[in-house]
């Protein structure tokens, strides 16, 4: 069964200190893995797509990076601003042409100044 | 840039009503999804269409119907709401090899 874990549930960080969340997934060939962002009260905005082992994406203060069994979300110095959830999802193979996403329970980043 | 609208912030009915919860978006997308959101069990997919007045079940689509009549719009139906449909409902967009998009939600409360 295809299946997306997320750790740690919640993190507490304080501004400046650089820290990775880690994505797990199983699915049985990779089409893709995504990380969004939510801020409480909003759907989630999309920050990167990985396709292949080795893959890495950068944005201001945060890099995705992505393994053949895991992906990590690095941040690096965080501010307040960062605070939010952070969900990670896979698409499998078989689901190319609908786009079907299998979603992780979430990070819950507080970052205090 | 895409939007995804979905009619309604909040919304508060009460138990055996039927519910029509809206969502449209202006990209011309093919696909369109229904996610539910509760605390500590993620975002988990009612049901999603891959073209007008086509559809297919999620993970969770019981109590729950979909109408896609139209391209951009994608509306998803509580038959009979019961409290246990209390929760916040996601709707995305996606075409191609895009990232699936998504509006800001539903807060639906089931009294």
């Amino acid at each position: 069964e295809d299946q997306v874990t997320q750790s740690p549930e919640a993190l507490r960080l304080q501004e400046g200190e650089s820290s990775s969340l880690n994505c797990s997934y199983t699915v049985s060939g990779l089409r893709g893995l995504f990380w969004y962002r939510q801020d409480p009260g909003k759907g989630p905005e999309f920050l990167f797509t990985l396709y292949s082992a080795g893959e890495e994406k950068e944005k201001e203060r945060l890099k995705a990076t992505l393994t053949k069994k895991e992906s990590f979300l690095h941040i690096t110095a965080p501010k307040p601003e960062d605070s939010a959830t952070y969900l990670c999802a896979v698409q499998a193979q078989g689901s190319s042409n609908t786009g079907k996403l299998i979603f992780g329970q979430g990070t819950t980043l507080q970052v205090k100044p | 840039d895409v939007k995804v609208t979905q009619s309604s912030r909040y919304l508060v009915k009460r138990t055996g009503e039927k519910v029509f919860l809206e969502c449209v978006q202006d990209m011309d997308h093919e696909n369109m999804f229904w996610y539910r959101q509760d605390p500590g069990l993620g975002l988990r997919l009612i049901y999603f269409s891959y073209d007008v007045k086509m559809k297919e079940k999620g993970d969770i689509p019981e109590g729950y119907s979909v109408s896609r009549e139209k391209k951009e719009r994608f509306s998803l139906i509580l038959e009979s709401a019961s409290t246990n449909q209390t929760s916040m409902y996601l709707c995305a967009s996606k075409d191609s090899n895009l990232p699936q998009h998504f509006g800001d939600g539903t807060r639906l409360s089931i009294l």
